[in-house]
């Protein structure tokens, strides 16, 4: 079964802090994505990636950077964290480009932002 | 702006009742439909999923009906039962793309015993 790991479920920060939320996936999966889900907006694609360092923005990318170094290992990073970033924070990992193949998820990091 | 319209936000059935939650889009070059079901303190999980070519899928008590032409789709849960709580959304997906989902606002269903 894959398994999608976010290594912090909740984390408070200041505002301004710079932030890492780290997320491994066990599967050797090609695609990992951030999503943000908010009450009323569903899920919002942050950033994307199909293979080691390449990456492509989503939907909202600003105020956000990522970090593919290894296959399994997808970073988001939150260079000065506001408090418009307090969110239910979801990775996801999907088996290859272009076969529809279904996202597997990880089980969330809800960060505040102080 | 919204690529996918999820209705209704919010909906209470009693127990054996049978909820629908309605989903519509307009890129017609979406060609994957997979609905989530997300439980509190967890992450969405695949439900089921649906292609543009085929009218209607159904696994177990879930049912996706699609309407192509009308570029609407939907979930029925029959014979709903208190487990099924939960906030489900629906998606869409162009294959060519590399997975790139659009996901609805999400419906929160509760199932009353």
């Amino acid at each position: 079964d894959v398994k999608v790991t976010q290594s912090s479920r909740y984390l408070v920060k200041r505002t301004g802090e710079k932030v890492f939320l780290e997320c491994v996936q066990d599967m050797d999966h090609e695609n990992m994505f951030w999503y943000r889900q908010d009450p009323g907006l569903g899920l919002r694609l942050i950033y994307f990636s199909y293979d080691v360092k390449m990456k492509e923005k989503g939907d909202i990318p600003e105020g956000y950077s990522v970090s593919r170094e290894k296959k399994e290992r997808f970073s988001l990073i939150l260079e000065s964290a506001s408090t418009n970033q307090t969110s239910m924070y979801l990775c996801a990992s999907s088996p290859m480009k272009g076969s529809n193949s279904p996202l597997h998820f990880g089980n969330g990091t809800r960060l505040t932002v102080t | 702006q919204q690529q996918v319209k999820q209705s209704p936000q919010s909906l209470i059935v009693q127990k054996g009742g049978i909820p629908i939650i309605n989903c519509a889009y307009e890129n017609t070059a979406f060609d994957y439909f997979p609905w989530y079901q997300q439980f509190p303190g967890k992450g969405p999980a695949l439900l089921i999923a649906i292609r543009p070519d085929v009218s209607e899928k159904k696994e177990g008590r879930f049912t996706i009906s699609f309407n192509k032409s009308a570029k609407q789709f939907s979930l029925h849960i029959m014979d709903s039962q208190p487990g099924d709580s939960a906030t489900y959304f629906c998606a869409a997906s162009i294959g060519n793309t590399g997975n790139q989902f659009y996901f609805g606002t999400g419906t929160s269903l509760t199932v009353i015993p």
